[in-house]
């Protein structure tokens, strides 16, 4: 099993701040995903990054691929209280059975008014 | 958009009762998941079918069985529940393998 790392598992902070969390791993994807879940939901795709070195945006949202395809972190400016929730990172496997994707364990955000 | 319905938000079932999660996508997506969601350990994957009447085993198969007999629909089975079954289960499906998962909302089962 190829294994992403989340850092950190909980975050707490207050409205305004800026945070980064980060997703890690050994392994090389083919793509990752972000996703965010809100209590009582599934998880929501954010967005997928897919090119070595590749920076999105989505509104105060900032992803990054790492060049190596073997990590990504989330950049957040200006924290809101909706942005409160779990932040799962899922890595697609390259070659094999690529159907599957890896999730990390997760980063739980709190954003304290 | 697209909706995946999962088809009780919560259950509770006694160790050893034979269990049917149910699951219903409603966009002709090749590719459908069954996870479990523990504190602390994340989303595992139990297993996928990528198929009508195709299945495979994810990362923790054991104690679970599934069904995909038509296209919009697949069963997660407990054979013979436990209490280490108690967990959030949370069903996906996607178009193919390049698209993005949407998932359902979760069905929270507690075996007692």
């Amino acid at each position: 099993t190829q294994l992403l790392e989340q850092s950190p598992q909980f975050l707490s902070i207050q409205e305004g701040e800026n945070l980064t969390v980060y997703c890690n791993s050994s392994s090389v994807f083919s793509s990752l995903q972000w996703y965010r879940q809100e209590p009582g939901e599934g998880p929501v795709l954010l967005v997928t990054v897919v090119t070595g070195g590749e920076v999105k945006k989505l509104k105060r949202l900032t992803f990054q691929f790492g060049d190596a395809r073997k990590d990504s972190s989330l950049h957040i400016t200006a924290a809101q209280p909706g942005d409160t929730g779990l932040y799962l990172c899922a890595g697609a496997h390259s070659g094999g059975s690529n159907y599957k994707l890896t999730f990390g364990k997760g980063t739980l955000l709190t954003v304290n008014p | 958009d697209v909706k995946v319905t999962q088809s009780s938000r919560y259950l509770v079932k006694r160790t050893g009762e034979k269990v049917f999660l149910e699951c219903v996508q409603d966009m002709d997506h090749e590719n459908m998941f069954w996870y479990r969601q523990d504190p602390g350990l994340g989303l595992r994957l139990i297993y996928f079918s990528y198929d009508v009447k195709m299945k495979e085993k994810g990362d923790i198969p054991e104690g679970y069985s599934v069904s995909r007999e038509k296209k919009e629909r697949f069963s997660l089975i407990l054979e013979s529940a436990s209490t280490n079954q108690t967990s959030m289960y949370l069903c996906a499906s996607r178009l193919n393998r390049l698209e993005k998962l949407f998932f359902g909302s979760g069905t929270q089962l507690s075996v007692l």
